[in-house]
């Protein structure tokens, strides 16, 4: 069973450059779940896809969008960052949409914005 | 006031110790997921609990649903039990989503 990988693991970047993070979720599941970790925070939800389609939205402005592939697979893309952006991105896997299910963080990547 | 609440924010004990962490939370919940985090990011599920209580190993989680709160506890604890333990609910309102506390920064001394 292939664990849950994302890419890149580090990345730095300056205000108003636009950045894609990827997330490949575990085999046999169909749910990917997005969050941001500011340093010395708990994570915060940015959004969920299940079979391709959002399935729910926490409270960040629209610059932050997403997309899962027919293989699950899932993109994180934010536009015009702001040095605020810099924190920790965490995806998470899961069998089934929603919020009852067990949950399998990807390593996270490291965004910095300069 | 946050959603979900955790206590102690940071907790230092000898090895050996019981421990005990604290979450209490004030909104309508699916479940109630424990994690812990490691130096560096990563993050493992450690239990998914609704009611009742669940034991794995040297870990204990409970959760009292009328009270809205839950415990997790570690007994014999060791220095590599030391990380961030994080409490997260699952909403049942609105978007189905993980709102999660502060973590507890465990320290396990040798």
């Amino acid at each position: 069973e292939t664990g849950v990988t994302q890419s890149p693991t580090h990345l730095i970047k300056t205000r108003g450059q636009q950045v894609t993070l990827r997330c490949s979720s575990q085999s046999g599941h169909n749910t990917v779940s997005w969050y941001q970790q500011a340093l010395g925070q708990g994570p915060q939800f940015i959004f969920q896809y299940y079979r391709e389609e959002e399935n729910g939205r926490g409270n960040f402005p629209p610059r932050f969008s997403g997309l899962q592939f027919p293989n699950y697979s899932s993109e994180l893309n934010v536009n015009a960052l702001e040095l605020d952006d810099s924190a920790l991105y965490l995806c998470a896997s899961s069998r089934a949409g929603g919020s009852g299910e067990t949950q399998y963080f990807g390593p996270g990547t490291r965004l910095l914005v300069l | 006031k946050n959603e979900v609440e955790q206590s102690p924010q940071n907790l230092t004990a000898q090895e050996g110790e019981f421990i005990t962490i604290n979450c209490s939370y004030s909104v309508g919940i699916s479940a109630l997921h424990w994690l812990q985090q490691h130096p560096g990011g990563g993050i493992v599920s450690l239990f998914m609990l609704s009611s009742g209580k669940k034991k794995h190993g040297r870990l204990i989680a409970t959760i009292n649903i009328q009270e809205k709160h839950s415990s997790l506890h570690i007994t014999a604890s060791h220095p590599r039990d030391s990380a961030v333990y994080i409490c997260a609910v699952g909403t049942k309102q609105g978007a189905q989503k993980l709102v999660f506390g502060q973590g507890t920064r465990l320290t396990i001394n040798p």
